[in-house]
């Protein structure tokens, strides 16, 4: 069965304490993974989209990178602006979307 | 530059009653979809579009309908509303590129049943 599956399910860092973010996944015929953040009361913003094993993308203090089972969201030196929950999701050879649950990301300052 | 729209953005509904949650995109998208998300579960997918005149089952359809009449509109309707609806609904599009389409998410409607 196609799963998708995020670590930790919640993440407290102290303002500047680097971490990373994980999504691991069991997915036949792979069109893309895909991150995404969202704030409380508002809906996912679409972060960044990976193809194929290898393929790292940034912005800002956030890096994504994809391996054949899994992907990592790093997070360099966060602020506290950066907490939100960070959604996974992956696209099989469909049009339709797996979502993992998500890891809540609280940043202290 | 609105992207998708949903309205409205909380409702309170008795058992039994029904609703259309209105979803709406100026980005010219053919695809369109509604999620539900609830509390430690994933987005599921309810219902999708892939241009006006077609629509599609997702994971959760069961107790609701939805109509493409237009590229912009794809209203989302509760008929006999039940506690097990009460949700967080997400509207969203995406581009005809399939490979490459993000989705682009409305902020969504908190639906109560009670």
């Amino acid at each position: 069965e196609d799963q998708v599956t995020q670590s930790p399910e919640a993440l407290r860092l102290q303002e500047g304490e680097s971490s990373s973010l994980n999504c691991s996944y069991t997915v036949s015929g792979l069109r893309g993974l895909f991150w995404y953040r969202q704030d409380p009361g508002k809906g996912p913003e679409f972060l960044f989209t990976l193809y194929s094993a290898g393929e790292e993308k940034e912005k800002e203090r956030l890096k994504a990178t994809l391996t054949k089972k899994e992907s990592f969201l790093h997070i360099t030196a966060p602020k506290p602006e950066d907490s939100a929950t960070y959604l996974c999701a992956v696209r099989r050879n469909t049009d339709k979307l797996i979502f993992g649950t998500g890891t809540r990301l609280q940043v202290f300052p | 530059n609105a992207g998708v729209t949903q309205t409205p953005k909380f409702r309170i509904l008795k058992i039994g009653q029904s609703m259309t949650l209105q979803c709406a995109q100026d980005m010219n998208h053919n695809y369109m979809y509604w999620y539900r998300q609830d509390p430690g579960m994933g987005l599921k997918l309810i219902y999708y579009s892939v241009g006006a005149g077609i629509t599609d089952k997702g994971e959760v359809p069961n107790g609701y309908n939805v109509s493409r009449s237009t590229t912009e509109d794809f209203p989302l309707r509760l008929e006999l509303a039940a506690p097990s609806q009460t949700s967080v609904y997400f509207c969203a599009s995406s581009s005809s590129d399939r490979e490459r389409g993000p989705l682009h998410f409305g902020n969504g409607t908190r639906l109560t049943v009670t």
